[in-house]
């Protein structure tokens, strides 16, 4: 199994600032790297897949890189409605697997 | 537009069985693999299963296999999860979700459109 590392756990950010969030693969998932965002009561919305390409009708603000073992997501000017929990998730072989979650909070 | 809507939660005790569903709209739900994903309370994500979009091939975690199955009925556009010697471990909110692509099964992907989720509790 393909473990998915996310750090901080937790990030404080105040609006309009950058956020910069991290994830690390235990074995190269290539470019095959998905983004979450969930809020509290409500599903995930898919973000970014294939490491770098946003999903329908999300905002410029969102951009995904990294390949290999290690990926990131940078929100560029954070918003109030992007105060949230960010998962990761590998999709390199049938046995796919998120990682633990990012909490980003407001400071 | 696209729509998932589960069903079947509830309360069951340790070791019994239940049969979750997943009633699809707004798409052409025989020509998509579809997911289910779940999360306890409190805590993060975890894939579960996933399923074909001819129903011909299934994969699922680890933690789930020979107990879980997965399945779906094409001609009645539902999706299904049946959980058999359910454990208190697999108490938490259940989510189906779509595969992005259409009529492609080689690699997997990741669900483009998730549902509301069905909270699955297992307690004597």
């Amino acid at each position: 199994e393909i473990v998915m590392t996310q750090s901080p756990a937790t990030l404080s950010v105040s609006p309009g600032e950058r956020a910069t969030l991290s994830c690390r693969a235990s074995q190269s998932v290539s470019s095959n790297l998905a983004w979450y965002q969930q809020k509290p009561g409500q599903a995930p919305r898919l973000l970014i897949y294939g490491a770098s390409t946003r999903a329908t009708g999300i905002p410029a603000r969102f951009s995904g890189s990294g390949s290999g073992t290690e990926f990131t997501l940078t929100i560029s000017s954070l918003q109030s409605e992007d105060f949230a929990v960010y998962y990761c998730q590998q999709y390199n072989n049938w046995l796919l697997t998120f990682g633990q979650g990012t909490r980003l909070e407001i400071k | 537009q696209v729509q998932l809507v589960e069903s079947g939660g509830g309360v069951v005790q340790p070791g019994r069985s239940l049969r979750l569903s997943c009633a699809a709209s707004g798409f052409t739900f025989s020509s998509y693999g579809m997911h289910w994903v779940r999360q306890a309370p409190g805590k993060g994500l975890e894939w579960v299963a996933v399923i074909s979009y001819d129903g011909s091939n299934k994969y699922y975690a680890d933690s789930v296999k020979g107990r879980f199955t997965i399945s779906r009925d094409n001609s009645k556009n539902t999706l299904y999860l049946q959980m058999n010697s359910l454990r208190a471990e697999d108490t938490a909110v259940y989510y189906c979700a779509k595969d992005p692509r259409f009529l492609e099964w080689l690699f997997p992907a990741p669900g483009d459109y998730w549902g509301q989720g069905t909270l699955v509790t297992v307690s004597s």
